[in-house]
């Protein structure tokens, strides 16, 4: 399996354009996460799916912050309108089965994402 | 608010050291620790998930411990290597349906 599949590796942007970034869970994993990760605040669990479903957005920080899950095998999180102080890398993950935090965690490589 | 506490921030130790970081995580509605290994420029690696009090894991030269009742994870490394260079991430889950809190990771430098 190639692992959890993110792209782009790098987004750079400026302030008030829509960005979304995509996400393929390895195959047969039952959960997705969204995490971000920055400086000040570390990673931060954004929001997680089971089965294609939201089960807890409750760490997107704001309405610009929205995410999808069509199948089993696509996520994406758009930003909308994107501002600086979204630039952070942005990783994926999924896992199997455990209830979602059970079991281990496969990290996507990220995205990097600048807005100017 | 749940807080997952790591210590030490960095760590600087000689080839062949051995060396140990400690997570402290809230002892109430414990349901699971993860620990992950992120080299630079790579993403976070799962080392372990422990989920009982008491547990004691093993991967090679890297163990680790957990009290769930005084709400604290030990993660040991023995005979250090320049390759162990990385930062060691802990998670604390509260609830099946919960989140995975991060601890800010332990930045650990072995120089050959």
């Amino acid at each position: 399996d190639a692992g959890v599949i993110q792209s782009p590796r790098h987004e750079v942007t400026e302030m008030g354009q829509e960005v979304t970034l995509r996400c393929k869970p390895i195959s047969g994993h039952d959960y997705l996460f969204w995490y971000r990760q920055t400086m000040m605040r570390g990673l931060e669990l954004l929001i997680y799916f089971n089965n294609n479903v939201p089960i807890d957005d409750s760490g997107m920080p704001e309405d610009r912050f929205s995410a999808k899950m069509p199948n089993a095998s696509f996520s994406t999180l758009k930003i909308q309108p994107s501002e600086p102080r979204d630039s952070a890398v942005y990783f994926c993950a999924s896992s199997f089965g455990g209830g979602g935090f059970y079991n281990e965690q496969f990290f996507g490589p990220g995205t990097r994402l600048t807005v100017l | 608010i749940l807080n997952v506490e790591q210590s030490p921030q960095s760590l600087h130790v000689q080839e062949g050291d051995s060396t140990n970081f400690t997570c402290s995580f809230p002892s109430s509605n414990f349901y699971a620790l993860h620990w992950y290994r992120w080299e630079t420029a790579k993403s976070p690696e799962a080392l372990f998930v422990m989920t009982l009090n008491g547990d004691e894991k093993k991967k090679g030269r890297i163990s680790a411990t957990l009290n769930t009742k005084e709400g604290y994870s030990y993660l040991y490394i023995k005979g250090s290597q320049p390759e162990d260079s990385a930062t060691y991430l802990c998670a604390f889950s509260g609830g099946s349906q919960g989140n995975l809190i991060f601890g800010k990771g332990t930045k650990l430098s072995v120089k050959p």
